[in-house]
């Protein structure tokens, strides 16, 4: 089955610093990868996401890039503000089968 | 809308008690997923429904774990008996488009087994 890994599992920025996460997933037919960041207290909420047929997709401050031949994609957060401090979590799916997360990545943005 | 609720938000028992989670999940929304997560395992599919209709329950630890959908507005996720290394956040999330949408989840309910 799929098996998705994320790195780190903590980042610290300063605020106005960009902040990048990385995950590997091993199943070549996932096509649609999420992330999610989860506040203290909350459920996991889906910040962006990217199919396979794209390369890149940008929201704002937040980008996620996909490579499909490494088997890797990355979120990238531009301009950090201590709001950005939170888990976020990477996943993979294919199709409408089950969507696997990765193990978290814990930010702290420090003002 | 409310959004997907769960409940109880906390619930502390002692080892070998039957726990019942509880889930109301987005109306209109088709597809139902229970999660745990844990600080060794992070977010783990126990088990998900489409249309009242359990799809995969490849993640249910083991057979003191149970679900049910009995209908499109209500989700129960059973463990009995209960042991010390169920402690964990159970979420629960629904979708209009199964995985490959986006997920809306509760709160979670917070398990201490004593």
């Amino acid at each position: 089955g799929e098996n998705v890994e994320q790195h780190p599992s903590t980042l610290s920025v300063q605020e106005g610093d960009s902040a990048v996460i990385k995950c590997t997933y091993s199943d070549s037919a996932s096509n649609y990868f999420p992330w999610y960041k989860q506040e203290l207290g909350k459920g996991p909420q889906l910040i962006i996401d990217i199919r396979s047929n794209v390369g890149e997709k940008k929201d704002q401050r937040i980008a996620v890039t996909l490579n499909k031949t490494a088997k890797h994609f990355s979120l990238h957060i531009t301009e950090t503000q201590p709001e950005d401090s939170a888990v976020y979590f990477c996943a993979a799916s294919i199709d409408t089968d089950k969507l696997i997360f990765g193990t978290g990545t814990r930010l702290q943005v420090f003002p | 809308d409310a959004g997907v609720i769960q409940s109880p938000r906390h619930e502390v028992t002692e080892m070998g008690q039957e726990v019942t989670l509880r889930c109301k999940p987005i109306s209109g929304h088709d597809y139902l997923f229970w999660y745990r997560q844990t600080m060794m395992r992070g977010l783990e599919l126990l088990i998900y429904f489409n249309n009242n209709v359990p799809i995969d329950d490849s993640g249910m630890p083991e057979d003191r774990f149970s679900a049910k959908m009995p209908n499109a507005s209500f989700s129960t996720l059973k463990i009995q008996p209960s042991e010390p290394r169920d402690s964990a956040v159970y979420f629960c999330a629904s979708s209009r488009t199964g995985s490959t949408g986006e997920l809306f989840f509760g709160e979670g309910s917070r398990l201490t087994v004593l």
